[in-house]
């Protein structure tokens, strides 16, 4: 597709629950990003995956969370045992690397999660 | 890790009115970016700008990496220009890469 595509765009869930988020990037970008936004705050940082190399997660705030990347392409964030805290807004972005530089970032629309 | 800091948090203006918004980086800083947020969600590349001047119709962004700050002047503002402007940049002025780090952004209000 022409942009950022995440699915799905809402999910509401019980806690306890397991969910899984999908992101696919726009074809050819070498970067992926996960962050999250709850609401009326700024935007959290959660994962980077950059090509072949070993993701940062220094963001990811708590083992329940755990995202990969399949082919260097689409990502599924995945947050076990969900909590109420959990609940917010999580982006996707992706970037094309340039001259080893991160490059402008593209945002996909989000997926809202609640937490019951 | 690096702290960004957005000036001012909120702001009203009237429609046609002119504004600077103010980003400051605890630290040297790269890929240096601002977005809008609209009132919908949708989060909108503005610039990429690690440093120097560029321009994009009524808006434009100034970084100065080595002062650690950038600003972006919204001129002649009309109300579509309302929403939550971001700015986001990686820590270390010889970081090439790596995780964005966002500030709390500015909301900001155009009224007609």
């Amino acid at each position: 597709g022409a942009g950022v595509s995440q699915s799905p765009s809402n999910k509401v869930t019980e806690k306890g629950k397991d969910v899984e988020l999908r992101c696919d990037p726009i074809s050819g970008h070498t970067a992926l990003y996960w962050y999250r936004q709850s609401l009326g705050q700024g935007l959290e940082f959660l994962i980077y995956f950059q090509g072949n190399s070993a993701p940062d997660k220094s963001g990811l705030p708590s083992d329940r969370f755990s995202a990969e990347r399949t082919g260097g392409s689409v990502s599924t964030l995945t947050i076990q045992r969900t909590q109420q805290e959990d609940s917010a807004v999580y982006l996707c972005a992706s970037s094309f690397k340039r001259g080893g530089y991160t490059g402008e970032l593209f945002f996909g629309e989000g997926s809202r999660l609640t937490v019951l | 890790g690096i702290q960004v800091e957005q000036s001012p948090p909120d702001l009203i203006l009237q429609e046609g009115a002119n504004s600077t918004l103010r980003c400051n980086f605890s630290d040297s800083v790269n890929n240096l970016q601002w977005f809008h947020q609209n009132p919908w969600g949708q989060l909108i590349n503005l610039f990429y700008i690690p440093s120097g001047t560029k321009q994009n119709g009524r808006l434009s962004a100034t970084t100065v990496a080595t002062e650690r700050y950038s600003l972006l002047y919204i001129s002649s503002s009309q109300t579509t220009d309302s929403g939550v402007y971001f700015c986001a940049g990686t820590g270390g002025f010889y970081n090439q890469g790596g995780k964005l780090i966002f500030g709390q952004g500015t909301e900001l209000s155009v009224k007609p």
